[in-house]
């Protein structure tokens, strides 16, 4: 079955630590994205790449990073230097970057302790 | 940059019909697209207007005006499992890019 992962589903980290959320897609969709839920909020852009390494900032990059070194794979880190890190975070795909579809996996919900 | 703006909560009986609206703001336009989304859950892709007027897939329906910087999404049948959070969300330019902006979400609760 043809879709978009994310894991872990729920992840859990002490304040200042790094952490790497994945995100995996057999698709075959050139254009990749990171968003971020908070509670009662819509979905903001932290992060989207339309092809193998490449990638720009969003909204709201400040304090996170990305890479594209594959086609399937665009994982996200969240690191010490985002104030707020605590919310639910999810990836999506979409064959192009004009493309109006977009397919979203499952999310990570992370908290920081 | 772009923005939308949508009602926050809207509450609806089974079995009625519900209008969620969306008006936009950008700088160039490239369609209106909706999404669904459980609690907990991904949201999920439900309709596309690139045009004005109606376009209708089942029991939704998604209308747009350019003109008036105007959509609407439209649920008859009205059903417990709808009760979720819809979203709109427009394409606009950025940088050479074309990044997608979703609105805050309007709340829909179904009541028996």
């Amino acid at each position: 079955d043809g879709g978009i992962t994310q894991s872990p589903k729920y992840l859990f980290r002490k304040e200042g630590q790094n952490v790497t959320l994945s995100c995996e897609q057999n698709l075959n969709h050139d254009a990749m994205y990171w968003y971020r839920q908070d509670p009662g909020q819509g979905l903001r852009l932290i992060y989207y790449s339309q092809i193998v390494n490449d990638f720009q900032k969003g909204d709201i990059a400040e304090g996170y990073s990305v890479s594209r070194e594959k086609k399937e794979s665009f994982p996200l880190t969240v690191t010490s230097a985002q104030k707020n890190p605590t919310a639910f975070y999810l990836c999506a795909s979409s064959v192009g970057e004009t493309t109006h579809e977009q397919f979203f996996g499952p999310g990570t919900r992370l908290t920081v302790l | 940059g772009q923005s939308l703006e949508q009602p926050s909560e809207v509450t609806a009986v089974e079995g009625a019909i519900v209008q969620i609206n969306c008006t936009y703001q950008t700088s160039g336009f490239y369609g209106l697209s909706w999404y669904q989304q459980h609690d907990g859950g991904a949201p999920t892709f439900l309709s596309y207007n690139a045009l004005d007027g109606l376009e209708e897939t089942g029991r939704f329906s998604s209308f747009l005006s350019r003109s008036d910087s105007y959509g609407y999404l439209l649920l008859q049948e009205l059903q417990m499992k709808d009760s979720a959070s819809y979203f709109c969300a427009v394409r606009g330019p950025s940088g050479g890019s074309y990044i997608p902006t979703f609105g805050r979400g309007t709340s829909l609760i179904v009541h028996p």
